[in-house]
């Protein structure tokens, strides 16, 4: 199985700033790579698929990119409904697997 | 729009099944994939499986294997998702989600989770 991992665990950050997380791979892959959101209570959002391509509807403000087995979601500029925790996920091989999540709170 | 609207909330006890719905409406049913991901209490989400619409194959996650079935009824546009022998460690929300190609397995629709809680 590929074991996914995220950097940092929790970010704390303050409205307008660039924030950055990291995904990391057991195994070297490119591409299939999903960024989902997910507030308390609800049910995950789609972001960002094919590592770095926007999902309808999402905001310009989120990015994807990929160098090697590194992952990357960027906010260019957070807002007040960007406090959630952000998982990436590997559809690259069975079984599809995610990481641990990256809580993004308030500063 | 796209809906994916889930069964209600179970207790079960060890040992027992659980059977959770996932009725889809706004899109050609047969036309997506749906997979089982489910979220036990402050964790992680958790691939179970998946089931082409189209015609009934499916593929589960190894974990599962043994007790996870998973069916559709295409007249009803409704997946559904049994898991067997329940114990303590599977209480989490189960969600289902949409595969917004049916080839690609990530997901672009989600069903609003359905809370399954296992104790005695």
């Amino acid at each position: 199985d590929i074991q996914m991992t995220q950097s940092p665990s929790t970010l704390s950050a303050s409205v307008g700033d660039r924030v950055t997380i990291t995904c990391r791979a057991s195994q070297s892959f490119s591409t299939w790579l999903a960024w989902y959101q997910q507030k308390p209570g609800k049910a995950p959002k789609l972001l960002i698929y094919k590592a770095s391509s926007l999902e309808s509807g999402v905001p310009s403000r989120f990015s994807g990119s990929e160098s090697g087995t590194e992952f990357t979601l960027t906010i260019s500029s957070l807002q007040p409904d960007d406090f959630a925790t952000y998982y990436c996920q590997q559809y690259n091989s069975y079984p599809f697997t995610f990481g641990p999540g990256t809580k993004v709170d308030i500063k | 729009q796209v809906q994916l609207v889930q069964s209600g909330a179970e207790v079960k006890q060890p040992g027992a099944s659980v059977r959770v719905s996932c009725k889809t409406s706004g899109y050609t049913f047969s036309n997506f994939a749906v997979h089982w991901v489910r979220q036990a209490p402050g964790q992680s989400l958790e691939w179970m499986g998946w089931i082409s619409t189209a015609n009934g194959n499916k593929r589960y996650s190894e974990k599962f294997q043994g007790r996870i079935t998973i069916t559709r009824d295409t007249s009803a546009s409704t997946a559904y998702m049994e898991l067997s022998s329940l114990r303590s460690e599977d209480t989490a929300m189960y969600y289902c989600a949409r595969d917004p190609t049916s080839a690609d397995n990530y997901f672009d629709s989600w069903g609003q989770g359905t809370l399954v809680t296992v104790s005695s």
